[in-house]
């Protein structure tokens, strides 16, 4: 089946202790990206990915980093998360690499509580 | 960068009626606009996309229109449904990127 995974699903953390969620495609898709999703805000984009070792900031990197090492995952890594970086999380890909142009296949999201 | 402004921000209409939710942008070089739907507990899914060189588009129940000199664009969704009840979300892209709408969250009450 097609689909974008990540992982985990939920996890609940402490200020300062590092940390990376997982996103995996399975679509060969050029395009990768990691949105938050906040209330009252939408979703906004922390970084994407257009290739393997291609990445740019969105609208909120700060605190947030990535790598695309391989074609098919994308981590995102809190190296020191903060309360403010509770929020539900989104990776997301596209075929192409101009993924903002194009359909995007959503992932599961991951539910994150920074205490 | 982009700003995309979405309005409203709740919606609520009775099953059978019409609803309407509308976007604004601000970059000018913007030329895809998407719209998508989430379901509670869901991510995100593309329901309908409309790109700068055509003005409407229409799936079945589902109809964007796109007024690029006025850089607003539009969901039409007919003949509503409870299953058509989740949030909506409009985008607009700046370069690589895609920038979203706060969101509508829309209520078919039956």
């Amino acid at each position: 089946e097609a689909q974008v995974t990540q992982n985990p699903r939920y996890l609940i953390t402490v200020t300062g202790k590092k940390l990376t969620v997982t996103c995996s495609q399975n679509m060969n898709h050029e395009y990768m990206s990691w949105y938050r999703q906040d209330p009252g805000l939408g979703l906004r984009q922390i970084y994407y990915s257009m290739n393997v070792e291609v990445t740019d900031k969105g609208d909120v990197p700060e605190g947030y980093k990535v790598s695309r090492k391989e074609k098919r995952n994308f981590p995102l890594i809190l190296e020191s998360p903060s309360p403010n970086q509770t929020s539900l999380y989104f990776c997301a890909s596209s075929l192409s690499s101009t993924g903002g142009s194009n359909e995007q296949f959503f992932g599961p999201g991951t539910r994150l509580t920074v205490l | 960068g982009e700003n995309v402004e979405q309005h409203p921000s709740t919606l609520s209409v009775q099953e059978g009626d019409s609803a309407v939710i509308k976007c604004t942008y601000s970059d000018s070089a913007s030329n895809y606009f998407p719209w998508y739907k989430q379901e509670l507990g869901k991510g995100p899914q593309l329901i309908i996309d409309i790109r700068s060189n055509v003005g409407e588009k229409k799936d079945q129940r589902i109809a964007v229109t796109l007024n690029k000199t006025a850089k607003h664009f539009s969901l039409h969704i007919t003949e509503t449904q409870p299953e058509d009840s989740a949030v909506y979300f409009c985008a607009a892209n700046s370069g690589y990127a895609l920038n979203f709408g706060k969101g509508t969250s829309l209520l078919v009450t039956p």
